[in-house]
């Protein structure tokens, strides 16, 4: 059992490249999540699924878009990655939002040239 | 928005001693949720707090939710090389996703 795997684990991208960030879970939760992490920022939250087929926007979500299109898998993509784009990106899931304990996977980290 | 402060930044301790770390909101919380996050890992999820007033116990790790729920505090009795790594607080308020604080780094030195 995996519980949470994300691919890549790291990457460096020129700017204007598009590229996708890959998370998978087998636990069968429903909600799953993106963050980023910044240093001194804490994690902020870029885009949400409270179910399959369902997306929502976080706290900072310009400049990127996810899917959900079935519990297991949640691709985000940065459609023309930018330098402040840099940072570790972490996908969690929950079993069913909100209220409920986030997993996390391991991270990628990403770096824009 | 939320705004979720935390205290300390960071705190360097000697191994034995006590730490605390405190988590302020600025509005009213539904949940608070604590994790850790070990250097170059990932955030593990360590205790939740639903309840005003609200004291849990883990070995430890005492960690208390405000009379107000707009605060809560993680307390670490006797640290040890293994309390090593970031706290972050994460507050809900009613129906919203979390927003976590920005953490607090702990260093044990031994």
């Amino acid at each position: 059992i995996a519980g949470i795997t994300q691919a890549p684990t790291s990457q460096i991208l020129a700017a204007g490249r598009r590229m996708t960030l890959r998370c998978t879970q087998d636990m069968r939760h429903n909600a799953m999540y993106w963050y980023r992490q910044d240093l001194g920022l804490g994690l902020r939250l870029i885009h949400y699924s409270n179910t399959a087929g369902t997306t929502g926007k976080g706290e900072v979500p310009d400049g990127y878009s996810v899917s959900r299109a079935n519990t297991d898998d949640f691709p985000l993509t940065l459609a023309s990655a930018v330098p402040s784009q840099t940072s570790v990106y972490f996908c969690a899931s929950s079993p069913t939002g909100f209220t409920d304990t986030q997993y996390f996977g391991p991270g990628t980290r990403l770096t824009v040239l | 928005g939320q705004q979720v402060m935390q205290i300390p930044q960071y705190q360097h301790v000697q191994e034995g001693e006590d730490f605390t770390t405190y988590c302020n909101s600025s509005t009213t919380l539904s949940n608070i949720q604590w994790y850790k996050q070990r250097p170059g890992g990932h955030p593990v999820f360590l205790i939740q707090l639903v309840k005003s007033g609200e004291v849990k116990k883990q070995k430890r790790l005492t960690f208390q939710f405000g009379e107000a729920k707009k605060n809560s505090s993680l307390h670490i009795t006797a640290t040890q090389t293994t309390d090593v790594g970031t706290y972050f607080c994460a507050v809900s308020s009613y129906g919203q996703n979390f927003v976590f604080g920005p953490g607090t780094r702990l260093s044990v030195l031994p």
